[in-house]
């Protein structure tokens, strides 16, 4: 299975901060990387796909890039609705995996 | 508005089984391959099962393989998880997931979760 290594798994940051969640894959995925939030007590909400693709209804300043194995989810300009916790998750092999989280938390 | 809406949770007993269902709406069910994935706090999400249109192509994890059985009734709009042989490994919150593309094992819409407890 391909292993997802998220980091940081926590981040204190305030309103108007640009943060960067980063998730290495233990192989190649190309673009096939999801990114959700999920805030307590509910499921969890696709952000991104195929690596930068903004899901419907996603606000703009959620952002997703790659570089080989390396990917990385930019919020710009931190709102109050965006502390929750995010996840990472391959959707290229089989068996889809998923990083292990990354509170963000206000500072 | 898309809709999935989990149940059949419960408390239930080390190598008891279990059936949870999955009602969906606002959708064409039949159009979309399905998933359950769990979550727990300690090993966070984690992938179970999926299905395909007809039900005819059916996947699992190891850690479940030959325990639990995925289906799905397309004139009901309703995916099950049949569980058996259940463990304390197998506590978890079970989320019904649909896939956003055939291609790619991403998932756009999640119910709410039903709560599996397995006692020892």
């Amino acid at each position: 299975d391909v292993q997802m290594t998220q980091s940081p798994s926590s981040v204190s940051a305030s309103v108007g901060d640009r943060v960067t969640i980063t998730c290495r894959a233990s192989q190649v995925i190309a673009r096939g990387l999801a990114w959700y939030q999920q805030k307590p007590g509910k499921a969890p909400n696709l952000l991104i796909y195929a690596a930068s693709s903004l899901q419907r209804g996603v606000p703009s300043r959620f952002s997703g890039s790659a570089s080989g194995t390396d990917f990385t989810l930019t919020i710009t300009s931190l709102q109050p609705d965006d502390f929750a916790t995010y996840y990472c998750q391959q959707a290229s092999s089989f068996p889809p995996t998923f990083g292990g989280g990354t509170k963000v938390e206000i500072k | 508005e898309v809709q999935l809406v989990e149940s059949g949770g419960v408390l239930v007993q080390s190598g008891g089984s279990l059936k949870v269902s999955c009602a969906a709406s606002g959708f064409n069910f039949s159009r979309y391959w399905m998933h359950w994935v769990r979550q727990t706090p300690g090993k966070g999400l984690v992938w179970v099962s999926r299905i395909n249109l007809d039900g005819g192509t059916t996947s699992y994890a190891d850690s479940v393989k030959g325990r639990f059985t995925i289906s799905r009734d397309n004139a009901k709009n309703t995916l099950y998880l049949q569980m058996s042989g259940l463990s304390s490994d197998d506590t978890a919150l079970y989320y019904c997931a649909r896939s956003r593309d055939y291609n790619y094992n991403d998932f756009d819409y999640w119910g709410q979760g039903t709560l599996v407890t397995v006692s020892t």
